[in-house]
């Protein structure tokens, strides 16, 4: 069974510029969360989505934002890109969609560096 | 806010002894407990979970315990092997798809 699939895995950008990242989850599972791991502040939630909805939010500015596809699969993107947003984004995929918590995997994360 | 602390950031053991990491939350409507294994240059991999109706879970080398009332759990691995050797994470979760994640501990086993 696949595992979560993470494009592209690393990319280069310059300030001001926007990014768009892309998830395919775990074939049957419908929960897609997004995830920002820097050096400095670790492993910090974005959004969670489910049935194309954004179900929950984290405390990240407006130009950070997403979406998720009718088959599941999501995208993020980041707009006018700052020097601090470079960091790894980590996509999780879980079954479990109701008001209990499930397992997370993860993706190889796509590596973004802007300069 | 929603908070996990975990200590320690740093652990060198030799290969055969025992690993403990411990964890602390702060939002008592957490409900569900991973820890993760971060190898360098690859996403996370769930290792081990709990969830708040359970004191204790054990998978082979790697065993976890919960108290609730304390609001701290802690991940013990015995019999140390130099594959061990990564980044562990813990993290706490009340609301699906979220997790608070601790900030890591290297562990480091010696062979």
């Amino acid at each position: 069974k696949a595992g979560v699939t993470q494009t592209p895995r690393y990319l280069i950008k310059t300030r001001g510029q926007q990014v768009t990242l892309s998830c395919s989850p775990i074939s049957g599972h419908r929960s897609v969360s997004w995830y920002q791991q820097t050096p400095g502040q670790g492993l910090q939630f974005l959004f969670e989505y489910f049935s194309e909805t954004q179900r929950n939010k984290g405390n990240f500015p407006g130009r950070f934002s997403g979406r998720q596809f009718s088959n599941s699969r999501s995208e993020m993107n980041v707009s006018t890109l700052e020097l601090g947003d470079s960091a790894l984004y980590l996509c999780a995929s879980s079954l479990l969609a109701g008001a209990g918590t499930g397992e997370l995997f993860f993706g190889e994360g796509s590596r973004l560096t802007v300069l | 806010g929603e908070n996990v602390e975990q200590h320690p950031s740093t652990l060198s053991v030799q290969e055969g002894d025992s690993a403990v990491i411990k964890c602390t939350y702060s939002d008592s409507a957490s409900n569900y407990f991973p820890w993760y294994k971060q190898e360098l240059g690859k996403g996370p991999q769930l290792i081990i979970d709990i969830r708040s109706n359970v004191g204790e879970k054990k998978d082979q080398r790697i065993a976890v315990t919960l108290n609730k009332t304390a609001k701290h759990f802690s991940l013990h691995i015995t019999e140390t092997q130099p594959e061990d050797s990564a980044v562990y994470f813990c993290a706490a979760s009340s609301i699906p798809g979220k997790l608070i994640f601790g900030q890591g501990t290297t562990l480091q086993v010696k062979p």
